[in-house]
């Protein structure tokens, strides 16, 4: 088993729907998530980190965390093209794990 | 530079030469992680360094790689008699330091290309 699990995708969803992307970890005592966005040809830019169960919104971007059922997502609300990337979950235990990411793809 | 700078960006070299690449964390950053991806895969850890030991390199792939730091700042990585399996993007990440609430900030990389 993976220490952190994405879907690959791509996921593809229509201009102005909501983007849910899922990961789930091994690790029980995981301790902080992060979602990056890569874009293609370039390098991981941090989105959004995530420290205690519950929900953090950030602009159209809203990180859930279940520490019970180690899951951690992402929403993008109101995708636009531009939200179009690959987004990658890390999870720190004792070092940042990488999942391999989940394409999305955003469709005008 | 605001960011984690990385040099160079884009590298070509034949079988069995050695390389050397270079990354510049962000001021004031302690901690500084080298990854590897290679195409449409993931991110594959390599080292981390906070200062200038290197608590963690279980993620270098063969004793053909090193890497080193000094002055807590500059690292570089080196790839001796490069292999075409070799042939990934490098990444770079700084963080304040090694701790589980530090998010790690990227650098551009480095395209490694063996032929």
């Amino acid at each position: 088993q993976k220490e952190v699990e994405q879907n690959s995708g791509p996921l593809s969803v229509p201009e102005g729907a909501i983007a849910s992307l899922n990961c789930t970890y091994s690790d029980r005592v995981s301790q902080s998530f992060f979602w990056y966005r890569q874009y293609s040809g370039k390098s991981p830019e941090l989105i959004m980190s995530i420290y205690s169960n519950g929900d953090k919104e950030d602009g159209r971007f809203t990180a859930q965390l279940n520490k019970a059922s180690q899951y951690v997502s992402l929403l993008i609300r109101d995708s636009q093209p531009s939200d179009s990337a690959t987004y990658l979950c890390a999870v720190y235990g004792n070092k940042l794990v990488f999942g391999a990411g989940t394409i999305l793809r955003v469709k005008s | 530079g605001a960011g984690v700078s990385q040099s160079p960006s884009n590298k070509v070299t034949e079988k069995g030469k050695d390389v050397e690449l270079r990354c510049d964390p962000i001021s004031g950053h302690t901690a500084l992680y080298w990854y590897r991806q290679s195409l449409g895969q993931g991110l594959e850890f390599l080292i981390y360094f906070q200062g200038n030991s290197a608590p963690d390199k279980s993620g270098l792939p063969s004793d053909r790689f090193s890497a080193e730091r000094t002055g807590g700042s500059v690292s570089t990585l080196t790839i001796q008699r490069t292999q075409q399996e070799d042939s990934a993007v490098y990444l770079c990440a700084s963080s304040f330091f090694q701790g589980s609430n530090q998010p790690q900030h990227f650098g551009d990389g480095t395209r490694l290309s063996i032929l």
